[in-house]
């Protein structure tokens, strides 16, 4: 069974510094890798997705994410945060052939300070 | 252009008390799944639809019966709810078929049940 480990519930930031948010993943098979944002009383919006080909991933708002298979990571970042990226974000995995299932992490609450 | 659209988007509800949840999509998907998100513990699969006129059991499903209705709706019923139910509740619809699909999420229910 795939997993998704996310460290840091919560993350604070300054505006305009560098956000780094982290996902682990665990899959017996090459995993899709998604991250998904979530503002307060919404439900989930795409930000970016990695299924095959190149492993920096851009989506949108300026967020990317990079799939490294050696270290089973897809870390998200922005170079610069904004007071809107104040958001929960999720990690998640799918696997091929399991019926596009979803399997989320915990999530990171990200606080964007002035 | 709705998307997923779930109703209600509140309920409270007494512990015994049974109602269905509702969820709709236009986006012409096959797939459609029911997941619940508690504090700490992300997004978990309940119930899900790989097409019409098939369900099957995701993570946590007891407690929980679903009906494909048609290709647009998918519902979620509590017979008999408890207040461990008591969660947000999101239903999810994809296009299906192929793993590389991201999910479209609605905007959630919110039930209390005391």
């Amino acid at each position: 069974a795939q997993s998704v480990t996310q460290l840091g519930s919560h993350v604070s930031v300054s505006e305009g510094a560098l956000v780094l948010l982290r996902c682990n993943y665990s899959s017996s098979v090459p995993p899709y890798l998604f991250w998904y944002v979530q503002y307060p009383n919404q439900g989930l919006q795409l930000l970016l997705k990695y299924t095959t080909g190149a492993t920096l991933v851009k989506g949108i708002n300026g967020f990317e994410a990079e799939f490294k298979k050696s270290e089973t990571s897809f870390h998200l970042t922005k170079p610069s945060a904004h007071m809107s990226d104040a958001a929960e974000y999720f990690c998640a995995v799918s696997i091929p052939g399991g019926g596009n299932k979803l399997t989320f992490g915990t999530g990171t609450q990200l606080k964007v300070e002035l | 252009n709705a998307g997923v659209t779930q109703t209600p988007k509140f309920q409270v509800l007494k512990t015994g008390q049974s109602m269905t949840l509702q969820c709709a999509q236009d986006m012409n998907h096959n797939s459609m799944y029911w997941y619940r998100q508690d504090p700490g513990m992300g997004l978990r699969l309940i119930y899900y639809s790989a097409s019409e006129g098939t369900t099957d059991k995701g993570e946590v499903p007891n407690g929980y019966n679903v009906s494909r209705l048609n290709k647009r709706e998918f519902s979620l019923r509590l017979e008999s709810a408890a207040p461990s139910q008591t969660s947000v509740y999101f239903c999810a619809s994809t296009l299906g078929g192929q793993n590389n699909q991201p999910q479209h999420f609605g905007d959630g229910t919110r039930l209390s049940i005391l």
